[in-house]
């Protein structure tokens, strides 16, 4: 199947830092990628839609200046998290959309726990 | 707006019983409907998923069935295994692909 990965898996920053996320989908190009963030014992939440050499959609109530989300190639979403504070410490999860018209499915990536300090 | 509701957990279940998870939908159009399963620490996965009324989705003995009356997708399996705990989450993606999940619903099986 499509494997999609997350690196860091973990990161713990200090409160004022930057953190850049990786999304890579491994074995299929993927002309968009979704963030999600998850938080404990909640549902996922879309941050933000990533399409390829555009920039991205972010969802109601997310800010586009401190969540920066980067589609540089087919295979390739960045999300940074920009002046991390403790309240964006969270579950980062990213997943990956085939081409094609038929295809509504997305794969997961494993996550990213952020800890800021 | 579109909305996925399912029973909340957590479950505990024992080896070879019968599972149920109740999901609710509301949405405009006609939704594909899905259940993704996230076993501890690793990322979601697919299960199944159902792309229009009356269909069912089936995987590894789960099955669901898209009721467009009932506007629910609940997902069943008849004999529960330990490997099957898990937080199972159903979810809706509508003409833009974009998923709205459930809020998830932990489940542990005992042997």
């Amino acid at each position: 199947g499509a494997v999609v990965s997350q690196h860091p898996s973990r990161v713990i920053c200090k409160s004022g830092t930057s953190v850049k996320i990786e999304c890579r989908s491994l074995d299929f190009q993927a002309t968009t990628m979704f963030w999600y963030r998850q938080f404990p014992k909640k549902s996922l939440m879309l941050m933000a839609t990533s399409n390829e050499g555009s920039k991205a959609t972010y969802e109601q109530g997310v800010e586009k200046d401190k969540f920066l989300i980067n589609h540089a190639s087919l295979t390739l979403s960045t999300l940074t998290v920009t002046s991390a504070h403790p309240e964006d410490s969270s579950f980062y999860i990213c997943s990956a959309r085939p081409p094609g018209l038929a295809s509504d499915t997305q794969y997961f990536g494993p996550g990213t726990r952020l800890t800021v300090l | 707006g579109d909305s996925v509701t399912q029973m909340e957990g957590p479950v505990t279940l024992s080896e070879e019983a019968f599972l149920t998870i109740n999901c609710t939908y509301t949405a405009t159009g006609y939704p594909s409907l899905f259940w993704y399963v996230q076993y501890p620490g690793e990322g979601l996965q697919l299960l199944l998923k159902a792309t229009k009324a009356d269909d069912k989705g089936s995987n590894k003995g789960f099955e669901a069935t898209y009721r467009k009356e009932t506007t629910s997708f609940h997902l069943e399996k008849g004999s529960v295994q330990v490997s099957d705990s898990a937080v199972y989450f159903c979810a809706l993606s509508s003409n833009d692909y974009k998923l709205s999940f459930g809020a998830g619903t932990t489940v542990t099986v005992r042997a």
